[in-house]
């Protein structure tokens, strides 16, 4: 099946650590990103990618990193630097029009 | 940036009932798709319409670029339309068709 695949579907963290969100999709689309949504909100970007070996900063990119070194992976690196970072994390991709969705990541810190 | 603003806020509906959801963006767009999102979080494609109409079972959009809105009609609601539904737009200005999301609408439908 084409799609897009996020894991793992929970996580927790201690506060201080880094932790690395995984996303991939085999839906050949050239752009990805990254999404997070707070409790009773909508979504804010953190990092996008148009192609490989290139991204972007969004909204929100602070206490973040990403990397893209293939077409169908863009993993998202939470860093101990986000002071905030218990959210429900969206990665997304497209080829110019329509976007898709993985399940999301629930991440919490403990 | 772009500015997305969806109404109403909240929605309770009974189970049979009409409703209109309306997404209103302050600037120019190339995009605009609605969602779903279940009780899982999980966001579900409804519709890509940056202008015009469509229509898929119960559910049908409609976009007005020029007028910068878009509605989305639920017709005959059932229990499983529960949930949020947000709009999403994608500024013509903007570079990597990012999409910016309104705060979304949270529709309750009871039996």
């Amino acid at each position: 099946d084409g799609g897009i695949t996020q894991s793992p579907k929970y996580l927790f963290r201690k506060e201080g650590q880094n932790v690395t969100l995984s996303c991939e999709q085999n839906l050949n689309h050239d752009a990805m990103y990254w999404y997070r949504q707070d409790p009773g909100q909508g979504l804010r970007l953190i990092y996008y990618s148009q192609i490989v070996n290139d991204f972007q900063k969004g909204d929100i990119a602070e206490g973040y990193s990403v990397s893209r070194e293939k077409q169908e992976s863009f993993p998202l690196t939470v860093t101990s630097a986000q002071k905030n970072p218990t959210a429900f994390y969206l990665c997304a991709s497209n080829q110019g029009t329509e976007a898709f969705f993985g399940q999301g990541t629930r991440l919490t810190v403990v | 940036g772009i500015q997305v603003e969806q109404s109403p806020p909240d929605l309770i509906l009974q189970e049979g009932a009409n409703s209109t959801l309306r997404c209103n963006f302050s600037d120019s767009v190339n995009n605009l798709q609605w969602f779903h999102q279940n009780p899982w979080g999980q966001l579900i494609n409804l519709f890509y319409i940056p202008s015009g109409t469509k229509q898929n079972g119960r559910l049908s959009a409609t976009t007005v670029a020029t007028e910068r809105y878009s509605l989305l009609y639920i017709s005959s609601s059932q229990t499983t339309d529960s949930g949020v539904y947000f709009c999403a737009v994608g500024p013509i200005k903007a570079a990597g068709n990012k999409l910016t999301f309104g705060g979304g609408t949270r529709v309750l439908v009871k039996p």
